[in-house]
């Protein structure tokens, strides 16, 4: 199984900041890699498909970055409704796997 | 507007079984892969299931196979899972979503709002 390993764990941010995530995996999987973010209590929500393509109505201060086993998703200026949890997936090959999830908090 | 609502969970006994339905709408069902993702009290998110558009591939985490059954309706636009012989371990948020067609593979895109199934005696 491909083993997707994100860093940091948790970080925390002001808003205004710009935060960058890392999530490496345990082996090439070319551009398969996802983004999400879930918020407390609620369902994930897609964010970046194709390691760099924003889903529909997902706004351009989010960016994904990366092939191969290293990919970035940066937020370019942290506003109070991206506090959440980040989780990176591979869709390279099954079984699909995520990341353990990095918590962006208010500094 | 797309709109996947999963139902059927609760609470059930170790070893018993449980049927998750996902009801989907606002989008063409049949063109599209779909994905059920569970999420353990307090832990990250796990990939379970996947079926093609037609049904006619599966795939399932290892931890599941043999016991759960991913299948389809696409007449009547739903997606399920059979769950038998379940364990404690299974305990999660089930999460029905769909997979959009992204290089050979599929990326989910919607994302139901969930059901909670706890096993336990």
């Amino acid at each position: 199984d491909i083993q997707m390993t994100q860093s940091p764990s948790s970080l925390s941010a002001s808003v205004g900041d710009r935060v960058t995530i890392t999530c490496r995996a345990s082996q090439g999987i070319s551009n398969y890699l996802a983004w999400f973010q879930q918020k407390p209590g609620r369902a994930p929500k897609s964010l970046i498909f194709g390691a760099s393509s924003l889903q529909s109505g997902v706004p351009a201060k989010f960016s994904g970055s990366g092939s191969g086993t290293d990919f970035t998703l940066t937020i370019s200026s942290l506003q109070p409704e991206d506090f959440a949890i980040y989780y990176c997936q591979q869709y390279y090959s099954y079984p699909w796997t995520f990341g353990q999830g990095t918590k962006v908090e208010i500094q | 507007e797309v709109q996947l609502v999963e139902s059927g969970g609760g609470l059930v006994q170790p070893g018993g079984s449980l049927r998750l339905s996902c009801a989907a709408s606002g989008f063409p069902f049949s063109s599209y892969s779909m994905t059920w993702v569970r999420q353990a009290p307090g832990k990250g998110l796990e990939w379970v299931a996947n079926i093609k558009e037609d049904g006619g591939e599966k795939y399932y985490v290892d931890s599941v196979k043999g016991r759960f059954i991913i299948s389809r309706d696409n007449a009547k636009n739903s997606l399920y899972l059979q769950m038998n012989s379940l364990r404690a371990e299974d305990t999660a948020v089930y999460y029905c979503a769909r997979a959009r067609r992204s290089g050979y593979s599929y990326a989910c895109d919607n994302w139901g709002q969930g059901t909670l199934v706890i096993v336990s005696s």
